[in-house]
């Protein structure tokens, strides 16, 4: 079982749209969780750090059930710009990342 | 912008031969952390090291090893170069101690093996 799972994709969504990635993790004494965005042959950028508590900005939207080792990610009225991969990342001494999930986003 | 460097940005080596990636970071960034992304894969992490001494390994053979200097920078060095070592190699930074806290990372070295 791979350390960090991510819905496999890709995702192709209207803009407008609302889509929601999800993850599990297997380390339950991960300690951090987030979500980086990488675009097409660059490096990946944080987008968001993911609390238990639930956190959002502006239109995105993560959560996180350590009880179920579960993350998500919702995006809410999609743009175009938000076409890119989406990694679930989770911390535990170091970082392990998710394969990525692809999100195309077309008018 | 990160502040963390890396180069060069791509190169092409051919099996066998050896290879010496760099990284570069801002000041008071005493993590560094390799990792390893083959095309349609997230980052695989290879190492990481915190104020020059190793602090961990992922699953990657001895000929994969690293260096941090006290100028913030380092380097990853590759020998007995094989085919699937083809990927962008990314570095990536934070302050503290442990690679658990959000990272910054660098644009990447694109490396081909032939």
């Amino acid at each position: 079982r791979k350390e960090v799972e991510q819905d496999p994709g890709p995702f192709n969504v209207p803009e407008g749209a609302t889509v929601a990635f999800n993850c599990t993790y297997s380390n339950s004494a991960s300690q951090s969780f987030f979500w980086y965005r990488q675009d097409c042959r660059k490096e990946p950028k944080l987008l968001m750090s993911v609390y238990s508590s639930g956190n959002e900005d502006g239109r995105f939207t993560a959560q996180l059930n350590r009880a179920s080792q579960y993350i998500s990610l919702l995006i809410r009225d999609s743009k175009l710009s938000d076409s890119a991969t989406y990694l679930c990342v989770v911390g535990h001494n170091d970082m392990r990342f998710g394969a990525g999930t692809r999100l195309t986003v077309k008018p | 912008e990160t502040g963390v460097t890396q180069s060069p940005t791509h190169l092409i080596k051919t099996r066998g031969q050896q290879v010496t990636l760099r990284c570069s970071s801002q000041s008071g960034h005493n993590t560094v952390s390799w990792y390893q992304q083959a095309l349609g894969q997230g980052p695989q992490f290879i190492f990481q090291y915190y104020r020059e001494e190793e602090n961990g390994r992922g699953n990657f053979p001895p000929r994969f090893s690293g260096l941090q200097f006290p100028n913030y920078s380092s380097e990853l060095n590759v020998n007995a170069l094989e085919l699937d070592d083809s990927a962008l190699y990314l570095c990536a930074t934070n302050p503290g101690r442990g690679g658990e806290e959000t990272q910054y990372f660098g644009p990447g070295t694109r490396l081909l093996v032939l």
